[in-house]
């Protein structure tokens, strides 16, 4: 199984800010997908990355898949306080099933 | 279209006690499976169905049981609850299995063994 670590566990910042989330694993991905949790509902999808140094950009949110496909990372500019929720990371590889990282739960300090 | 629909949203079972939590989609997605959120644990798969007829165990599928008669319908079977059985469980489905195709959620059941 392959285990996909995420960094920082926690972030708290003002609203305004830049941050960035970091996902990486020592086997190399098929692909990445990058979810947003809010309390007391299902983790949603915000983008999926599958080429190495692939670039996507969502509003205020850039995705980056690193070369070698081993690591990823969000980034988040001028944050907001609908910023806040726990962003998770996910794989699957070689076909089998979505294995998921233990997630950054962010906060955005208005 | 209503997605993944999850029912309970909550529940409280007696150690010994089995219950279904209940998973339907309406997108005619051939992939359903069963998660369970617990803190500091992420999201780990119990269970998985690539489509109608077929299952398969996940990362941790002990005291559950599932089934897939249909294609719309995933129920999660808690054979004889445990206090360890406490966590959050969520459906999810995708299109199919790789391809990366996103995965939609359902909202959650909160389970409590007391």
């Amino acid at each position: 199984t392959q285990l996909l670590e995420q960094s920082p566990q926690f972030l708290s910042i003002q609203e305004g800010e830049n941050l960035t989330v970091y996902c990486n694993s020592s086997s190399v991905f098929s692909s990445l997908q990058w979810y947003r949790q809010e309390p007391g509902e299902g983790p949603v999808l915000l983008v999926t990355v599958v080429t190495g140094g692939e670039v996507k950009k969502l509003k205020r949110l850039t995705f980056q898949f690193g070369d070698a496909r081993k690591d990823s990372s969000l980034h988040i500019t001028a944050a907001q306080t609908g910023d806040t929720g726990l962003y998770l990371c996910a794989s699957e590889v070689g076909n089998e099933k979505l294995t998921f990282g233990t997630g950054t739960r962010l906060t955005i300090i208005p | 279209n209503a997605g993944v629909t999850q029912t309970p949203k909550f529940q409280v079972l007696k150690t010994g006690q089995s219950m279904t939590l209940q998973c339907a989609q309406d997108m005619n997605h051939e992939y359903m499976s069963w998660y369970r959120q617990d803190p500091g644990m992420g999201l780990r798969l119990i269970h998985y169905s690539v489509g109608a007829g077929i299952t398969d165990q996940g990362e941790v599928p002990n005291g559950y049981n599932v089934s897939r008669s249909t294609t719309e319908d995933f129920p999660l079977r808690l054979l004889s609850a445990a206090p360890s059985q406490t966590s959050v469980y969520f459906c999810a489905s995708s299109r199919t299995l790789g391809g990366n195709y996103g995965y939609t959620f359902g909202s959650g059941t909160r389970l409590t063994v007391v």
